[in-house]
């Protein structure tokens, strides 16, 4: 159960895009249709961005945006605001009724 | 309005047990997969352990395997997880988040705001 793998940190200026990759295996990412992103601010809890690869939970700008080819899956974040400089975590089923994170990306608004 | 309260946390020595609780409202709590999550403070999130609906499907990290017992009672809207044999390196955050449906598939969509747990002599 390693973790799967995410970039450290990105950056962006203010209405720019930028995208956040989250890669697994077959075994994870690539074997199912279960990759989840959270948004998690200094300090707060993290909050559910995207699941289900592309889908977004109701009051969710559509800035936010999920997609997934082979045993990778990305968030982007287009039109970036201030208040998007926060952590980013991807997570995926991975069978056996049980879930992996990845690191987490440090977003950094310029 | 979904709230998730976690009790339990503490400082407790090396080998030692603890029992996290938590107190779930705001929702049917007996539809939804529910599922323990750790963090490290200024680290990243761990899966810790996740349960059905009924539960009937059950999974652990294999960090937790063998030692920690996640169980629910929906009749009193309650998840608890049962910690044995403590490590340092089970020090963290813990929180309890709800599952988006009724199984363990993993989209967390309401969480707690944790409880900390350090395990220290």
């Amino acid at each position: 159960q390693s973790a799967l793998t995410q970039p450290r940190s990105v950056s962006g200026s203010p209405g720019q895009s930028v995208t956040i990759s989250c890669t697994g295996t077959s075994s994870d990412v690539g074997g199912y249709n279960y990759v989840s992103w959270y948004q998690q601010h200094s300090g707060k809890a993290p909050k559910l961005m995207i699941y289900d690869v592309s889908k977004r939970p109701s009051g969710v700008p559509d800035r936010f945006s999920g997609s997934k080819s082979g045993n990778t899956a990305s968030l982007t974040i287009s039109g970036l605001q201030a208040e998007d400089e926060a952590d980013y975590y991807c997570n995926s089923y991975a069978g056996r009724y049980t879930l992996i994170f990845g690191g987490g990306t440090k977003l950094t608004v310029l | 309005e979904v709230q998730l309260v976690e009790s339990g946390g503490g400082l407790v020595q090396p080998g030692r047990s603890l029992r996290l609780s938590c107190a779930a409202s705001g929702f049917t709590f007996n539809d939804y997969g529910m599922h323990w999550v750790r963090q490290v403070p200024g680290k990243g999130l761990e899966w810790v352990s996740g349960i059905s609906w009924n539960s009937g499907n059950i999974g652990y990290a294999d960090s937790a395997k063998g030692r920690f017992t996640i169980s629910r009672d929906n009749a009193k809207n309650s998840l608890y997880l049962q910690m044995n044999s403590l490590r340092a390196e089970d020090t963290a955050f813990y929180y309890c988040v709800k599952d988006i449906g009724g199984a363990v598939a993993g989209t967390l969509d309401y969480w707690g705001q944790g409880t900390l747990v350090t395990v220290s002599s």
